[in-house]
């Protein structure tokens, strides 16, 4: 079992869609979860970042994570043709260098 | 900006053959990563480097190594390529050897034949 699942898709979503994003981990140890975007044939950038569990909310883009259940999401919401990529969660605990990946999610949205 | 300049963008190379994936950043960052990343695996760190002089090992670092000489050059060297490392390798900085936020290069295309 991979200690960060994610599924890999496609997704495909007409725009305006609210799009939900998620990731699910094995190891109790991580304490910061992160999202990354990455276009296609570009190197991952964050989107967002949060700490422990909660909500964190940024424009369009909200992040969860629920600890208990192991368990994160990122919504997008009202989807635009330019959030169209792949959806990156890492996720890792103070001072380790090892950030951990998922696979990602590849999103499409249609005009 | 540049940011982070990987090169080669892309290359072919031939199996038993050597080769150097070079990284240079311009934002006086202290840590330097290499990931590869394959489909349907994410990105696994292959080496890391919390400062210039020093360096470590990822989830996967076998076949490769890595030397940090000054801030801002982080080379990857496969000294005997096999097609299992057929992949896209990432170099990545951060401000500090632990950070939420790294920040990628464009990435360099490997094939091995």
């Amino acid at each position: 079992q991979k200690e960060v699942e994610q599924d890999p898709g496609p997704l495909s979503v007409p725009e305006g869609a609210i799009v939900s994003l998620n990731c699910t981990y094995s190891n109790s140890a991580f304490q910061y979860f992160m999202w990354y975007r990455q276009y296609s044939r570009k190197g991952p950038e964050l989107l967002m970042y949060t700490y422990s569990s909660g909500n964190k909310e940024d424009g369009r883009f909200t992040a969860q994570v629920d600890k208990s259940s192991k368990y994160i999401s990122l919504f997008i919401r009202d989807s635009q043709p330019s959030d169209s990529a792949t959806y990156l969660c890492a996720m890792t605990w103070y001072n380790n260098n090892d950030m951990r990946f998922g696979a990602g999610t590849r999103l499409t949205v249609k005009p | 900006t540049a940011g982070i300049t990987q090169a080669p963008t892309s290359q072919i190379l031939a199996a038993g053959r050597s080769m150097t994936l070079r990284c240079t950043q311009d934002m006086r960052h202290n840590a330097m990563y290499w990931y590869r990343q394959d489909l349907g695996l994410g990105l696994r760190l292959i080496h890391y480097s919390n400062t210039a002089g020093t360096t470590g090992k990822g989830e996967v670092p076998d076949g490769y190594s890595v030397s940090r000489a000054n801030t801002d050059d982080f080379p990857l060297t496969l000294a005997s390529a096999v097609p299992s490392q057929t992949s896209v390798y990432f170099c990545a900085s951060s401000e500090q050897g632990w950070n939420t936020e790294a920040f990628f290069g464009q990435g360099t295309r490997l094939t091995v034949v």
